[in-house]
């Protein structure tokens, strides 16, 4: 079936500017999260929702990100006034909350953002 | 969530068996090791978790010790495709938690022809 997908897969900003990341879970998983990978490090946890609501939001880093999941399936994280320390690659994930594959996170290829 | 602590790289030759260590010797009762990997430019890819019995699927083995404070995965005839980077992570799965997963810096595995 598919799988998680994210758009855009590259975004290129400048510095000050508003971007939008969105993340399409896998249908029927109710719980997704939001990672952020820095080069040559492992991801790092963002935000996590359970079904519309943000169950935990404690590593965004500022009040600049802000993620939204309006109808508990497409998610958006949107970065305010971004700056140069925000380029990263941008992941979503997915998981079940009932099934076999309970709670294992399934993630999209991420969003490449580049701040000028 | 208990730390965990990988060897940073490590090489195979192409055909054999892999065999990546992990140390979780702070872990919990109630936590199971899950292992990610991550190809190049890629998301990381779920392989395989458990809790203290050893697992095994289409693409990997799960190997627990006895006081569940270290375990190997194994890969039991390596392929180019899979060099990436291995991810060992202990945590709780289940809803009394926002089930976050805390990478660490993981396996660098090189599979070379």
């Amino acid at each position: 079936g598919a799988g998680v997908s994210q758009t855009p897969s590259n975004k290129v900003t400048e510095k000050g500017k508003y971007v939008e990341l969105r993340c399409d879970p896998i249908s029927g998983h109710t719980a997704l999260y939001w990672y952020r990978q820095s080069l040559g490090q492992g991801p790092e946890f963002l935000i996590y929702f359970q079904g519309t609501g943000a169950a935990d939001d404690s590593g965004l880093p500022n009040d600049r990100f802000f993620a939204v999941r309006p109808e508990g399936s497409v998610s958006t994280l949107k970065i305010q006034r971004t700056e140069r320390g925000d380029s990263a690659v941008y992941l979503c994930a997915s998981s079940p909350t009932s099934g076999g594959a309970i709670y294992t996170q399934y993630f999209g290829p991420g969003t490449r953002l580049t701040v000028l | 969530d208990a730390k965990t602590t990988q060897p940073p790289s490590m090489d195979c030759a192409e055909g054999r068996a892999a065999n990546l260590p992990c140390n979780h010797s702070t872990i919990s009762g109630n936590e199971y090791v899950y292992w990610y990997r991550q190809i190049h430019s890629q998301g990381p890819q779920y392989i395989i978790h458990g809790l203290k019995n050893n697992e095994t699927n289409e693409m990997a083995s799960l190997i627990i010790t006895e006081d569940r404070k270290s375990s190997t995965l194994i890969l039991p005839h390596a392929t180019l495709r899979d060099t990436a980077v291995y991810y060992c992570i202990v945590r709780v799965p289940g809803s009394s938690n926002t089930g976050k997963l805390i990478f660490g810096q993981g396996t660098t595995l090189q599979v070379k022809p």
